[in-house]
């Protein structure tokens, strides 16, 4: 079964102070890692698609880098409008989400 | 900017009563999708649907649930006997090709409360 674990559950940064989400996935033959910004009641918003090993991709503050096993979302210099629950979904048969990293950015 | 668009924003109903939900995805994506988010927990496929058939479906998508293209625009979710274990966001999700580089678009929800 395939499955898609994110760390850590919450994170709290101060504004500027930089970090890294972690994703880690078992899922045979992946056929592409999604990143996805999810606002309290609202829908998944699209960042990034990886789909090899090595791969990167980077939007303002956001970089996301992917191996054979995970997938890191790197935040540099985070400020407060970065808050959000950052999801990880594998494209598999289906898209399988990870539980998500609750960020929050103080001020 | 053009979006996945649902209607409506909240429903509540009664246990065993049929609801639809209603979506009007993005005019040139070609696979439709439904997700459902309890509070508290994971994003969850449904289905997903492709040139008038169904393409992928879970577990969750059992007999009570079906879904049609009824025009060129809408797409929708019906629930046919509500349960209170139904009670969650339901999400709509459109995309140019299936799983391609662009990802999938997600509208606003539909928060469904059975009670």
């Amino acid at each position: 079964e395939d499955q898609v674990t994110q760390s850590p559950e919450a994170l709290r940064l101060q504004e500027g102070e930089s970090s890294s989400l972690n994703c880690s996935y078992t899922v045979s033959g992946l056929r592409g890692l999604f990143w996805y910004r999810q606002d309290p009641g609202k829908g998944p918003e699209f960042l990034f698609t990886l789909y090899s090993a090595g791969e990167e991709k980077e939007k303002e503050r956001l970089k996301a880098t992917l191996t054979k096993k995970e997938s890191f979302l790197h935040i540099t210099a985070p400020k407060p409008e970065d808050s959000a629950t950052y999801l990880c979904a594998d494209a598999g048969n289906m898209l399988t989400f990870g539980g998500g990293t609750r960020l929050m950015v103080k001020p | 900017e053009p979006e996945v668009t649902q209607t409506p924003s909240h429903q509540v109903t009664q246990m065993g009563q049929e609801v639809i939900l209603r979506c009007v995805p993005i005019s040139n994506h070609l696979y439709f999708y439904w997700y459902r988010q309890i509070l508290g927990q994971k994003v969850e496929f449904l289905v997903s649907f492709y040139n008038n058939e169904i393409s992928e479906k879970s577990e969750i998508f059992d007999d009570q649930f079906s879904v049609e293209r009824p025009d060129g625009s809408n797409f929708t979710l019906k629930i046919r006997s509500t349960k209170l274990e139904d009670s969650a966001m339901y999400f709509c999700a459109s995309s140019v090709g299936g799983q391609g580089p662009s990802g999938q678009y997600f509208g606003p929800g539909t928060r469904l409360t059975v009670t």
